[in-house]
């Protein structure tokens, strides 16, 4: 079975830093990677996929994400914080030919300090 | 275009209760998913509707149900309500099942369950 891991419940970072959200899986085949953003008493906002193709993913917001096959990971960055940036992010995988059956790691809660 | 719809936005029930939840996809998408969000135990996966049909299902008891109708429009049903179906039940919608970009699943708000 596949599974999801997300190092860090909760990261803090300064107005202006980087941010560096974390994210490895587990999959003998490289699946497709997504990574959601999700605001209080909302769903779940796409951010960015890898599907095929170039492993720099660039998403919404300034956000992107890099594939690293030999790593199994795919860490979200985000060169300068915004306030705006204070969210829960998830880390998700779907295998090849699987439906749309997403695993989901357990989300990390990025505070942004003014 | 208009997102995925999920009414209502909010419900309480009691313990034994039955309850519906409604997702309307986006335009065109004929794939519905549906998820469960709990504190505990984070974002589950319940099961994925295609062209009427159930294609998948995660690991829910019998009591969580859910059909699509023709016009892609889905709803899940849970019955017997227990107080740990407390969640947030996440309806996602997609262009098709299987194929690459074409399975991007794009989120609802949500229904915000409480069993009372």
């Amino acid at each position: 079975a596949q599974s999801v891991t997300q190092l860090g419940s909760h990261v803090s970072v300064s107005e202006g830093a980087l941010v560096l959200l974390r994210c490895n899986y587990s999959s003998s085949v490289p699946p497709y990677l997504f990574w959601y953003v999700q605001y209080p008493n909302q769903g779940l906002q796409l951010l960015l996929k890898y599907t095929t193709g170039a492993t720099l993913v660039k998403g919404i917001n300034g956000f992107e994400a890099e594939f690293k096959k030999s790593e199994t990971s795919f860490h979200l960055t985000k060169p300068s914080a915004h306030m705006s940036d204070a969210a829960e992010y998830f880390c998700a995988v779907r295998r090849n030919n699987a439906g749309n059956m997403l695993t989901f790691g357990g989300g990390t809660r990025l505070m942004v300090k003014p | 275009k208009a997102g995925v719809t999920q009414t209502p936005r909010y419900l309480i029930k009691t313990r034994g209760q039955q309850v519906t939840l409604s997702c309307s996809p986006i335009s065109g998408h004929r794939s519905v998913s549906w998820y469960q969000q709990t504190p505990g135990q984070g974002l589950q996966f319940l099961f994925e509707y295609f062209s009427e049909t159930q294609r998948n299902k995660g690991n829910f008891p019998g009591r969580f149900s859910g059909r699509q109708f023709s016009n892609s429009r889905s709803e899940m049903n849970v019955s017997t309500l227990e107080l740990g179906d407390s969640a947030l039940y996440l309806c996602a919608s997609s262009l098709s099942s299987t194929v690459g970009e074409q399975g991007t699943q794009y989120f609802g708000p949500g229904t915000r369950l409480t069993v009372l």
